[in-house]
């Protein structure tokens, strides 16, 4: 059974560009999650999907934004770039429910120049 | 007290070692509880789940005291490749279903 997958691996952009960072769950998995990780840091909570929507969302300003597909799959969109925006993005799933443990994609390495 | 803390370490032991982190919690509803590690630059990885008292899985095992309200997680005959950061999951609270992830915990196994 094939794991979270996200895209790109490695991305390269300048300031005020604008990103956008791909993820499939696992087969079965409704729940998305973003996160965010600087080097050295803990992880950054960003976004939640779930069925289609946006349930919850981190502290973050507005310019981190996404989706959610009918095929569970996700896009998080990250508008005018800053450099302190490099960073992991880290994509996780899990089935519905708070009981549920989340698989991590490999992530997508932001970098900003 | 912070939702979840972690002693950052790093715990620097030999290989051989056993070897045990805390993760304090402060939700004393919450029901369930993950281990992850992360290798440096990489992914978190599922270690284990803590649904009740604890979980083995042979040289780790994982333990819940709720009284106390933190989790364990105990490495015995620690290899080189268990040097990591070890995270303590806890569920979200308040029907959020956002779990919230301690800093980590550094482990080290040296030869």
């Amino acid at each position: 059974e094939a794991g979270v997958t996200q895209s790109p691996t490695h991305l390269i952009k300048t300031r005020g560009q604008q990103a956008t960072l791909r993820c499939s769950p696992i087969s079965g998995h409704t729940s998305v999650y973003w996160y965010q990780q600087a080097l050295g840091l803990g992880l950054q909570f960003l976004l939640w999907y779930d069925e289609g929507e946006e349930r919850n969302r981190g502290n973050f300003p507005p310019r981190f934004s996404g989706r959610q597909f009918p095929n569970y799959s996700s896009e998080l969109n990250v508008n005018a770039l800053e450099l302190e925006d490099s960073a992991l993005y880290l994509c996780a799933s899990s089935l519905r429910g708070v009981n549920q443990p989340q698989h991590f994609g490999d992530g997508t390495r932001l970098s900003i120049l | 007290r912070k939702e979840v803390e972690q002693d950052p370490g790093p715990f620097n032991v030999p290989e051989g070692a056993t070897v045990a982190f805390n993760c304090t919690y402060s939700n004393s509803a919450s029901q369930s509880f993950f281990w992850y590690r992360q290798d440096c630059r990489k992914e978190p990885k599922l270690l284990m789940s803590v649904y009740s008292s604890g979980n083995e899985d042979g040289r780790f095992t994982a333990q819940l005291n709720r009284a106390s309200q933190y989790i364990s997680l105990l490495i015995r005959d620690s290899k080189l490749s268990d040097s990591a950061t070890y995270l303590c999951v806890v569920p979200a609270s308040g029907g959020s279903y956002i779990p919230t992830f301690g800093r980590g915990t550094s482990l080290i196994v040296h030869p």
